[in-house]
């Protein structure tokens, strides 16, 4: 069954600190892995893709990472702020149609608190 | 560049009642999602659009229908509305051309069925 795993369900940390979000998956065949932030009230909107061959990617004070082999991804944010205090979503596409479904993970909901 | 708009923001709709929730996107996407998110759980697709003229259902369809008669416009119906309908709506859209494309998403539509 195609699924996408996350954890923690939510996490509180303290502003400035660094915190990583994991996802595990076991979509096939995978085309690609995208972490999405999700303010509240809001859309999700894209932080950063991950392909098959890549293994970090950065954007900013997030950073991903991507094992295809053990199926697992983390999404590291490192000094966090206030700003960060949103859900944060794994999203991973098939590649089995032209259509490209998207799998969502149910999210990591992160308070960062002053 | 409005992106993707969602109409209405939020709904508060009786049992039995009936609505339509336009999604206009303006980049001249291909494709065009509905989904749905309800408290820890992830989003999940109720109808798809390839193209004007084309619709899909996806993995929650049962209650809703959809029309995609303009390119830029996709409409979810629910014809008899159910407490069980009681969600959060967003619309999605991107652009054909491979997996690697991103989604935009709308604000989110909150609906309540009461």
């Amino acid at each position: 069954k195609n699924q996408v795993e996350q954890s923690p369900q939510s996490l509180i940390i303290l502003e400035g600190k660094n915190c990583t979000l994991q996802c595990n998956y076991t979509v096939s065949p995978f085309s690609n892995l995208r972490w999405y932030k999700q303010d509240t009230g809001r859309g999700p909107v894209s932080l950063t893709i991950m392909t098959f061959s890549e293994n970090t990617k950065s954007n900013g004070r997030y950073t991903a990472t991507l094992d295809a082999d053990t199926k697992q991804s983390s999404l590291h944010i490192t000094a966090s702020q206030l700003s960060d205090s949103a859900s944060y979503i794994c999203v991973v596409s098939r590649s089995m149609d032209s259509s490209y479904k998207l799998i969502f993970g149910s999210g990591t909901r992160l308070l960062v608190r002053p | 560049n409005a992106g993707v708009t969602q109409t209405p923001k939020f709904r508060v709709l009786k049992t039995g009642q009936s609505m339509t929730l336009l999604c206009a996107q303006d980049m001249n996407h291909e494709y065009m999602y509905w989904y749905r998110q309800d408290p820890g759980m992830g989003l999940r697709l109720i109808h798809y659009s390839v193209g004007e003229g084309t619709t899909a259902k996806g993995e929650v369809p049962d209650g809703y229908n959809v029309s995609r008669l303009k390119k830029q416009n996709f409409l979810l119906g629910l014809e008899s509305a159910a407490p069980s309908q009681t969600s959060v709506y967003f619309c999605a859209s991107r652009p054909r051309e491979t997996g690697n494309t991103e989604a935009f998403f709308g604000q989110g539509t909150r609906l309540t069925v009461v």
